[in-house]
């Protein structure tokens, strides 16, 4: 049963444009929602979270949307850069413990 | 701020044989680390929570006695895969709860377990 999902493997965009990852969860019982970005073989990097509570959260390039009703939150990344390249991952907490989506590997072309 | 880390990064075990991975939180102190694993291709798949100076609590369908935890300090975790099989071959990651940081979970450089 997949709690957490990202329905893109992968998504490509052109350097300067906007990415936009999408992340789907069926527990409404989830307090908080995190983007972690991954290269092969290296743990997580914490990119943004956002409480359940809220609807968007904004850090420099990167902002999360939380539409609750929809049981959707995505991240996007403006503007995108070559090095921003990975895969990432949405998590979502319950009682603490992280459940993560399968990932979505963005490429960004020069 | 917000460093883990841990050791080794890196190693091949022939079956049977046990193997200890470490993971340290070096800035700051947590109470809870988490183990994770993850297959090729595949997502993070938690293991066990890890809570200093009690007993871990383990995911469904994790063997407790093939998977040791032990947090022996606020800054230690160890996993120790025993008598390893080469479908424990995988990519162990540890993470660590920094309280003072809205409870956010930071990841190690994980630990790729090669059983021959």
């Amino acid at each position: 049963d997949q709690q957490v999902k990202q329905n893109s493997p992968s998504l490509s965009v052109q350097e300067g444009r906007i990415s936009i990852l999408n992340c789907d969860y069926t527990n409404s019982m989830f307090d908080y929602f995190l983007w972690y970005k991954k290269y092969p073989a290296e743990g997580p990097t914490f990119l943004i979270s956002i409480s359940s509570i809220k609807d968007k959260n904004e850090d420099g390039r990167f902002t999360v949307f939380l539409n609750k009703s929809a049981k959707h939150l995505s991240l996007h990344i403006v503007p995108s850069q070559p090095g921003d390249s990975a895969v990432y991952f949405c998590a979502a907490r319950r009682y603490g413990k992280l459940t993560f989506g399968q990932g979505t590997i963005l490429t960004v072309h020069p | 701020g917000a460093v883990v880390s841990q050791h080794p990064s890196r190693v091949i075990c022939k079956s049977g044989t046990s193997v200890k991975i470490e993971c340290r939180s070096l800035d700051f102190q947590a109470t809870t680390m988490f183990w994770y694993r993850q297959f090729p291709k595949q997502s993070l798949m938690l293991m066990a929570t890890s809570n200093e100076g009690s007993k871990a609590t383990y995911e469904q369908g994790v063997e407790k006695d093939k998977f040791l935890i032990n947090h022996a300090s606020l800054t230690l975790s160890t996993l120790t895969v025993t008598s390893a099989h080469p479908e424990d071959s995988s990519f162990y990651i540890c993470s660590a709860r920094d309280n003072r940081r809205g409870e956010t979970q930071y990841f190690g450089p994980g630990t790729r377990l090669l059983v021959l």
